[in-house]
């Protein structure tokens, strides 16, 4: 059976804070990574598909690293605000297409 | 709007009922997934169509459940005698057949069973 763990599972922080979360995959038949962004009542938005090793992308103040020999990808956010107040799932994508969740982190951040 | 699109938002219905649940992809996507996520869990992979071919079940889907995707467009999910533990949010996503096959979800439909 296929584990993605993601940690923490809760976080709080300050405006202007940074911070980042942890994604563990398994490290065999991996195809890509994906980190979606899920804000209450809204659809889950995709933010980053990584697929090779040492792969970092960047989306504003929002950036992500990805180890596939080790199976781990982190997601780093840069002086958090308000609105980056959501969950966040990443997924490991094997070669069939349909994505396996963590059970993601819940981010808070206080004015 | 071009997403994906979801229906019904909420729905409530006792043990026992049937429901269905609608979802309609972005145009030019030909896959399809389906996806259900329960309290502090993240989504679980329910099935996936390829156009109008249903091409993977996950076990999660018990013989109460079916899905179709008749036309390789619009896809309905049916829930058969609804049971308390079918209470979660059923979320519907679509990609393009190729590439790393980024999903787009829908908003998903909220299922209480009471």
């Amino acid at each position: 059976i296929l584990n993605v763990e993601q940690s923490p599972q809760s976080l709080h922080v300050q405006e202007g804070d940074s911070t980042n979360f942890t994604c563990s995959f398994p490290s065999s038949n991996f195809y890509a990574l994906h980190w979606y962004r899920w804000e209450t009542a809204k659809s889950p938005e995709a933010l980053f598909v990584m697929t090779l090793n040492g792969d970092e992308k960047k989306k504003g103040r929002i950036s992500a690293t990805l180890n596939t020999k080790e199976g781990y990808s982190y997601l780093y956010i840069k002086g958090s605000q308000p609105e980056d107040s959501a969950t966040y799932l990443c997924a490991f994508q094997g070669s069939q297409g349909n994505l396996i969740f963590g059970k993601g982190t819940k981010l808070s951040v206080k004015p | 709007d071009t997403g994906v699109s979801q229906d019904p938002r909420h729905k409530i219905t006792k043990r026992g009922q049937n429901v269905t649940f609608r979802c309609d992809p972005i145009s030019e996507h030909n896959r399809l997934y389906w996806y259900r996520q329960t309290l502090g869990q993240g989504p679980e992979f329910l099935t996936y169509f390829q156009n109008e071919a249903q091409l993977e079940k996950s076990r999660l889907l018990s013989d109460r459940f079916s899905a179709e995707r008749p036309k390789g467009s619009f896809s309905t999910l049916e829930i058969q005698r609804t049971e308390q533990g079918d209470s979660a949010m059923y979320l519907c996503a679509s990609s393009l057949s190729l590439g790393t096959y980024e999903q787009y979800f829908g908003p998903g439909t909220r299922l209480t069973v009471t």
